[in-house]
């Protein structure tokens, strides 16, 4: 099946500092969307980009949808312990189901104070 | 207001008992979906329902059973589960479902914890 590839795995940082994660495929996206997910809850949408080379911006959060429409990533610039949890990239296919999102396997942020 | 409101949040269930997860959504959202997500993994998708009709069932089996009343309630209802089914099971919703249409936000519930005794 179709893949997204999601790095890095886990990360640990300490507060203040700035944190980029990315998702990459071999396929066309035509939507990315990011979620953060606590642990016991569900993922919460923060970023949600429609057209290719689109920046976008939620607070500290910038996300940016690839000009080749294969990528994405997300920033966050100063990092505080509250934005500790797994941040997910989710895709969804040019022509495919708008259904079916194709998930990264997420990325596991840790923030020391 | 982006909420999608599940319940119970937790469930404990025997493998020969009957129940039924809840969901609810009031953005007037056409499209609402199941997903199974077991620890440290993503969301799998297990069915998709537009306009109240089951549009997608990802090859799951008979013994989860969804369903749609109206436009703002989504059922899930469990029958002779296994131990391996037990999982966060989470519902979401978006504007609309519509195979190959352009991009569309999913809003995800909080999720119920299922686990199967």
């Amino acid at each position: 099946g179709q893949q997204l590839n999601q790095s890095p795995q886990s990360m640990f940082i300490q507060e203040g500092e700035d944190v980029s994660m990315n998702c990459t495929s071999s396929s066309i996206f035509n939507t990315w969307l990011w979620y953060k997910q606590d642990p016991g809850e569900g993922p919460v949408l923060l970023i949600a980009l429609y057209k290719a080379g689109e920046l976008t911006s939620n607070g500290r959060l910038t996300a940016q949808f690839g000009i080749t429409r294969k990528d994405s990533f997300l920033n966050i610039s100063a990092s505080i312990p509250s934005d500790v949890g797994i941040y997910f990239c989710a895709g969804q296919l040019k022509g495919g189901s708008q259904g079916n999102l194709i998930f990264g396997k997420g990325t596991k942020l840790s923030v020391k104070p | 207001d982006t909420e999608v409101t599940q319940t119970p949040k937790h469930l404990v269930m025997g493998m020969t008992n009957k129940k039924s997860l809840k969901c609810e959504q009031h953005m007037g959202h056409r499209a609402m979906y199941w997903y199974k997500q077991k620890a440290k993994k993503p969301p799998e998708l297990m069915f998709v329902y537009s306009y109240e009709k089951l549009s997608i069932n990802e090859s799951v089996p008979s013994r989860f059973s969804p369903e749609c009343p109206n436009s703002s309630l989504l059922n899930l209802h469990l029958h002779a589960l296994q131990p391996e089914d037990s999982a966060l099971y989470l519902c979401a919703s978006s504007q609309r479902w519509a195979e190959g249409a352009s991009g569309n936000t999913i809003y995800f519930g909080e999720g119920s914890w299922l686990t199967v005794v």
